[in-house]
């Protein structure tokens, strides 16, 4: 049983460009939260999907976006990159309010 | 508000006990409790749930204070696969966490 798996798992941008990243929620899960973690820091709340909608969201900006497909399957957007959006981008499925398994990160460089 | 956890870093040796302390400043509904090794994903070690029901792991345990809205982390006898950094995060269950910044534990042989 496949865990929760992103693509790419490293990515290179410049400033002001957009970037998508990718999430396949476990298998049977329905629910995919995306969290931002900085070097030496915990994982920062970002928004979470449930049902193709977005249900919660954390403080982040509108230049964060995201998308859930009919499969669960899910997208992070951000656009208008900064330097400080450079980080490793988490993605945790669940069913319903349940544990998080997350996967193992998109790190993301902007220069 | 983010969570406080202590201490920051702690090393042991294999065998040895260690507690790792979460404190907020806000009601807390539940206490998660993750372990990341470096370049891997977190994974889920126990919930804690107000009303004093826990899930989790078996090996290691752990306690919720709601009044102080404390909780802490037991590892008892670690072992060497037990380093890595510790989170712990709050929140309604697991619709919105809020991590702390993590407790790196190191266990020598």
């Amino acid at each position: 049983d496949a865990g929760v798996t992103q693509s790419p798992t490293h990515l290179i941008k410049t400033r002001g460009q957009q970037v998508t990243l990718r999430c396949s929620p476990k298998s049977g899960h329905d629910t995919v939260s995306w969290y931002q973690q900085a070097l030496g820091q915990g994982p920062q709340f970002i928004f979470q999907y449930y049902e193709e909608e977005e249900r919660q969201r954390g403080n982040f900006p509108d230049r964060f976006s995201g998308h859930q497909f009919p499969n669960y399957s899910s997208e992070l957007n951000v656009n208008a990159l900064l330097l400080g959006d450079s980080a490793l981008y988490l993605c945790a499925s669940s069913l319903g309010h349940e544990k998080l398994f997350f996967g193992s990160g998109t790190q993301l460089s902007v220069l | 508000q983010q969570p406080v956890q202590s201490p920051q870093a702690v090393i042991l040796r294999e065998g040895e006990d260690a507690v790792i302390n979460c404190s907020s400043s806000k009601a807390l509904y539940s206490v998660h409790w993750y372990r990341q090794k470096h370049g891997e994903a977190p994974v889920f070690l126990m919930i804690l749930l107000k009303g004093g029901e826990q899930k989790g792991h078996e090996k290691i345990s752990a306690s919720f204070n709601e009044k102080k809205q404390q909780s802490s982390l037991y590892l008892t006898a670690s072992q060497l696969s037990y380093s890595g950094t510790y989170f712990c995060g709050t929140g309604g269950s697991a619709r919105q966490l809020t991590f702390g910044s993590g407790t790196q534990l190191t266990v020598l042989p």
